[in-house]
């Protein structure tokens, strides 16, 4: 069973800064997986996924990029509603998420 | 535009059984697979079952497999999930979603509100 970790486990940023989020996979698992934000009281939405496709609707300051066993989530300038849980997921599994913070 | 809305949960005895629903609008629902996910109270998310369009594929996490049943009716637009022999762990938020792949788990695009379910005597 592939394990995904995620890091940081939480992130203090200010708003206009770039936010680098990393997930790592305890096997290669190609190009396959996506990202989602989560934000409280809310479902998850889709950001990210084949590691670096935009889903429909998601800002370009949002990036993916990785492969194999490393993989990045890149905002590129936070918007103060950027300010919420990210997850990774590949196939039936889910990191643990990364909580990123106002500074 | 695609909507996903969850109905059924609510609170229930360990042992018992309850059966959640999805109804699905704005797209053509049978060409899509969908899965359900949880959430457990300040928890991270747990994907539970995948099911293709077709109803021929489905998959189970260990966690609920045998006890759970995923299923689909393609002319009422509606998932569902039956959960049997609840226990104090499968308290949590149950998402439905769709899936973005035909066979397997790709990629959740879109996702209902959640129905929270809570087992506790």
């Amino acid at each position: 069973e592939i394990v995904l970790t995620q890091s940081p486990a939480s992130l203090s940023l200010s708003p206009g800064e770039r936010a680098t989020l990393s997930c790592r996979a305890s096997q290669s698992i190609s190009f396959y997986l996506a990202w989602y934000q989560q934000k409280p009281g809310q479902a998850p939405r889709l950001l990210i996924y084949d590691a670096s496709n935009r889903a429909t609707g998601i800002p370009a300051r949002f990036s993916g990029s990785g492969s194999g066993t490393d993989f990045t989530l890149t905002i590129s300038s936070l918007e103060p509603e950027d300010f919420a849980v990210y997850y990774c997921q590949q196939r039936s599994t889910f990191g643990q998420g990364t909580k990123l913070e106002i500074k | 535009e695609v909507q996903l809305v969850e109905s059924g949960g609510g609170l229930i005895q360990p042992g018992g059984s309850l059966r959640l629903s999805c109804a699905a609008s704005g797209f053509t629902f049978n060409t899509y697979s969908m899965n359900w996910v949880r959430q457990a109270p300040g928890k991270g998310l747990e994907w539970l079952s995948f099911i293709s369009g077709d109803t021929t594929t489905k998959y189970y996490a260990d966690s609920v497999k045998g006890r759970f049943t995923i299923s689909r009716d393609n002319v009422k637009n509606s998932l569902y999930l039956q959960m049997n022999s609840l226990r104090a762990e499968d308290t949590a938020v149950y998402y439905c979603a769709r899936d973005l792949g035909p066979r397997i788990v790709v990629a959740l695009d879109h996702w209902g509100q959640g129905t929270l379910v809570t087992v506790s005597s």
